[in-house]
């Protein structure tokens, strides 16, 4: 069975200031590795992935992850922090066969502080 | 807009009623998932289908939860006999089955049960 935690249900930071939103995985398999965002009221957007190859990863709006396999980890990062970043990053895992669908976290709210 | 629409965006009902949701997928998306996300959570898996088959369901998809996918099209997911703990979003996710598998998400079907 696989699983995700993510640290911290909530993360406050100041506009340009580093965004860092912490995941770690538990997987009996090689995983896939995803974060996706949601604005209020909306769907899930993905903004990047990992699935085999270079195991740090960029993706829209700045944001980018680092797959580090001995611990387990795939933290979300962004340099300097917007506020049309404020929303909800949920980090996923799958085992790349698809039958079992994403297992999510349960999602961190970020806030951007003026 | 990922291309992934469903309706209705909001559903009110009164307990004991059925309900019926709709997703269509991105044209030539062979692959379908529905998650349920109650407030505060992740989504979580309930069913997958590979163009019509219904291949997997979650142990959370209970007898009164029925989805189908005729001629692997559109899907839609009725909730018999709807209880006030069904009151949730339910999301629908496409992809094309590939190395690098993604999920695009529509913008969710919002479920209060009354």
């Amino acid at each position: 069975a696989q699983s995700v935690t993510q640290l911290g249900s909530h993360v406050s930071v100041s506009e340009g200031a580093l965004v860092l939103l912490r995941c770690n995985y538990s997987s009996s398999v090689p995983p896939y590795l995803f974060w996706y965002v949601q604005y209020p009221n909306q769907g899930l957007q993905l903004l990047l992935k990992y699935t085999t190859g270079a195991t740090l990863v960029k993706g829209i709006n700045g944001f980018e992850a680092e797959f580090k396999k001995s611990e387990t980890s795939f933290h979300l990062t962004k340099p300097s922090a917007h506020m049309s970043d404020a929303a909800e990053y949920f980090c996923a895992v799958s085992d790349g066969g698809g039958a079992d669908g994403l297992t999510f976290g349960k999602g961190t709210h970020l806030i951007i502080q003026p | 807009d990922t291309g992934v629409s469903q309706n209705p965006r909001h559903k009110i009902t009164k307990r004991g009623q059925n309900v019926t949701f709709r997703c269509d997928p991105i044209s030539e998306h062979n692959r379908l998932y529905w998650y349920r996300q109650t407030l505060g959570q992740g989504p979580e898996f309930l069913t997958y289908f590979q163009n019509e088959a219904q291949l997997e369901k979650s142990r959370l998809l209970s007898d009164r939860f029925s989805a189908e996918r005729p001629k692997g099209s559109f899907s839609t997911l009725e909730i018999q006999r709807t209880e006030q703990g069904d009151s949730a979003m339910y999301l629908c996710a496409t992809e094309v089955v590939t190395r690098q598998e993604t999920q695009y998400f529509g913008p969710g079907t919002r479920l209060l049960v009354l």
